[in-house]
């Protein structure tokens, strides 16, 4: 699986949007993004993945560049109870997905 | 609540015990995967069995085994613990081999004294 590239920690105003990257440049072309996320010890928690094309569901939306070397998440809205590690996993076999670090979200008030 | 039910919620042993953790998949899954999560080391994947059969294995101990029974639900048994064996101990279910994501349980806190 590709390995993945987060900055370690954001912080995001409540009611503002929270644009979380992850580069990924050795992707391959049959790997997907995927996006999780952990709310304080917490079980992970399934946002959204994609392949290729941009992704919106209710909780979030997921961009992907063109050559799928990176990718955004986007919460449109952030509120407090979005503060968590967001993880993002590039993987061809969800037989086993491999968590990193990920990113600490802080939104404050 | 997700649907994935792990139980114990909390668990205390002493130093080589045996325990075995329990997970109930969400309505439909058939697949069960364990992950360990403690302070040091983040979100390990343990292994992964996919209507009864392993499909794919991490870095599981040999002091550690899993198994998914024919009601799909599954058992992790962790044996002659050890103070790092402490961490928390996550189930996630998915109906097929994960592609549309994994749904976790809430997770069995293991303390070894």
């Amino acid at each position: 699986d590709a390995k993945t590239t987060q900055p370690p920690s954001m912080d995001c105003a409540e009611g503002r949007a929270a644009n979380l990257p992850c580069n990924h440049s050795t992707i391959s072309g049959n790997e997907y993004v995927y996006w999780y996320r952990q709310i304080h010890s917490q079980g992970p928690q399934y946002i959204i993945h994609g392949l290729k094309n941009n992704e919106t569901n209710e909780m979030a939306s997921l961009i992907i560049t063109e050559d799928r070397k990176s990718s955004t998440l986007i919460l449109p809205h952030a509120t407090l109870r979005d503060t968590a590690v967001y993880y993002c996993i590039v993987s061809g076999n969800t037989d086993k997905l491999i968590f990193g670090t990920g990113t600490r979200l802080q939104v404050f008030p | 609540d997700s649907g994935v039910t792990q139980t114990p919620k909390h668990l205390i042993t002493a130093t080589g015990q045996r325990v075995t953790l329990r997970c109930s998949p969400r309505s439909g899954d058939l697949s069960v995967y364990w992950y360990q999560q403690s302070l040091d080391q983040g979100l390990q994947f343990l292994i992964h069995y996919y209507n009864g059969e392993e499909r794919a294995k991490g870095n599981i101990l040999e002091r550690f085994s899993a198994q998914q029974f024919p009601d799909l639900h599954s058992e992790l048994n962790l044996s002659s613990l050890e103070l790092g064996d402490s961490a928390l101990y996550f189930c996630a279910s998915s109906v097929d081999r994960g592609n549309y994501g994994y749904t976790f349980g809430s997770g069995t806190r293991l303390t070894v004294v």
